[in-house]
């Protein structure tokens, strides 16, 4: 399985932005670019996905490298709630599907 | 997004004895479903893959014959962790996938714990 590399933890303030980063160099080509976060006692929630291109929905935006050797995930306003453990996962577009989580970064927000 | 149930969300069980989580796919059909073992503050580990109507694909160093998988139905899966003991206390999770997506939807968790 490709890997990622995140930081262990970031901190921010409420109503700021925020910027989580995740490097995959070794992602191949058919490679699915995937944030999930994880809150407290909860299970994870997807957040985003992108292959190539920049993507937004109402959670969040997911900027991608141009060589996709990294990406960014982008909260415009944290919140408390947003306060989590983000997991940055690479997911093969081929048959072989595959969700393995690394350790992911904890966010705290401050309010 | 797609909505997955598990249940129970708590329980608590006598050693020896075994218990059954089950994971369900509410507004999807679930040709892939996922179930991970999370140890306080670590990741998810997966356990084991299973799809519809074929033999769960377990991780290296997991049990099949103490942690039963079934994928019965496109929107039933269960997890039998039998005759439990107290290391087996843990949080454990369901995902499940459809054909058409890309991400996986997960469930609340089940918290067990073995006294």
């Amino acid at each position: 399985d490709a890997k990622t590399t995140q930081p262990n933890s970031m901190e921010s303030n409420e109503e700021e932005p925020v910027h989580l980063p995740c490097n995959h160099s070794t992602i191949s080509g058919t490679d699915y670019i995937h944030w999930y976060r994880q809150l407290p006692s909860q299970g994870p929630e997807y957040v985003i996905h992108g292959l190539t291109s920049n993507v937004n929905n109402r959670m969040a935006s997911l900027a991608i490298a141009e060589d996709r050797k990294s990406s960014t995930l982008i909260l415009h306003r944290a919140t408390l709630r947003d306060a989590a453990v983000y997991y940055c996962i690479l997911i093969s577009g081929g048959s072989n599907y595959k969700l393995t989580f690394g350790k992911g970064t904890l966010l705290t927000v401050n309010p | 997004g797609a909505v997955v149930s598990q249940h129970p969300s708590r329980v608590i069980c006598k050693s020896g004895t075994s218990v059954k989580i089950e994971c369900r796919s509410l507004d999807f059909q679930a040709t892939t479903m996922f179930w991970y073992r999370q140890f306080p503050k670590q990741s998810l580990m997966l356990m084991a893959t299973s799809n519809e109507g074929s033999k769960a694909t377990y991780e290296q160093g997991v049990e099949k014959d103490k942690f039963l998988i079934n994928h019965a139905s496109l929107t039933l899966s269960t997890l039998t962790v039998t005759s439990a003991h107290p290391e087996d206390s843990s949080f454990y999770i369901c995902s499940a996938r459809g054909q058409m997506n890309t991400e996986a939807f997960f469930g609340q968790g089940t918290r067990l714990t073995v006294v």
